[in-house]
């Protein structure tokens, strides 16, 4: 079974729009982490965010906000006024105490920002 | 801080031929990985080094993939023989401890690997 779900596959969005990204995680562990990294045509994975899975507490960071909510198991990435250098794929991963903090990453979604 | 490095960047072989693929993490990093990211999939975890140690290989394919860190730093991981769906990225992360949950991981550039 898939830990983490990204549904949206692709998403294209005009500069300055803003877009939320989704991302839904299944574990039966009480302690966890949850990411959110960047990978941009480069190749390399940069990391955006953690969240623990005792925060709630969502948080805005410049033009990035996050939206955890245990009740639904989601964890949603937000980019208020999209600008043509957001455009990546971005991935959502989770990690768990009980499999040794091995890292779940979920298939990504290719974010376009059309200028 | 230099950030993980990785070797070569690009990387293309026959099938049935071998390759080698080299990472030197950040430096104090004692947790070491190896991910194999195809084409439009997220990165699949082969293998975790904890110091020179090894705490995850489960989805490693033994019969054809290798990996060491025999002094704790820098890593190679080896296929021998090459197969064609094995053309993938395949991405180096340090954490500075696995003991400590949720520390984030910092990624190489990876190495694009085409075997045709």
């Amino acid at each position: 079974a898939q830990k983490v779900t990204q549904a949206q596959t692709e998403i294209s969005v005009v500069e300055k729009e803003d877009v939320t990204l989704d991302c839904v995680y299944e574990t039966r562990d009480t302690t966890y982490y949850l990411f959110w990294y960047k990978q941009p045509p480069s190749g390399e994975l940069v990391f955006l965010i953690r969240r623990n899975s005792f925060d709630e507490q969502n948080e805005i960071s410049g033009r990035y906000s996050w939206n955890f909510q245990k009740s639904t198991s989601s964890f949603n990435f937000t980019i208020t006024a999209s600008q043509v250098v957001d455009s990546a794929v971005y991935f959502c991963a989770l990690s768990e105490a009980s499999t040794g903090n091995q890292f779940y990453f979920g298939t990504g979604t290719s974010l376009t920002v059309i200028p | 801080e230099a950030g993980v490095a990785q070797s070569p960047r690009y990387k293309i072989i026959e099938k049935r031929q071998s390759v080698a693929f080299w990472c030197n993490p950040i430096s104090g990093h004692a947790t070491l990985y190896w991910y194999q990211q195809i084409l439009g999939q997220g990165p699949k975890l082969l293998i975790q080094f904890q110091n020179n140690g090894v705490v995850d290989d489960s989805q490693l394919p033994k019969d054809r993939f290798s990996a060491e860190r025999l002094k704790g730093v820098d890593s190679t991981l080896k296929i021998q023989p090459a197969k064609l769906e094995d053309s993938a990225v395949y991405l180096c992360a340090s954490r500075l401890t696995a003991g400590t949950g949720g520390k984030e991981q910092y990624f190489g550039p990876g190495t694009r690997l085409t075997v045709t």
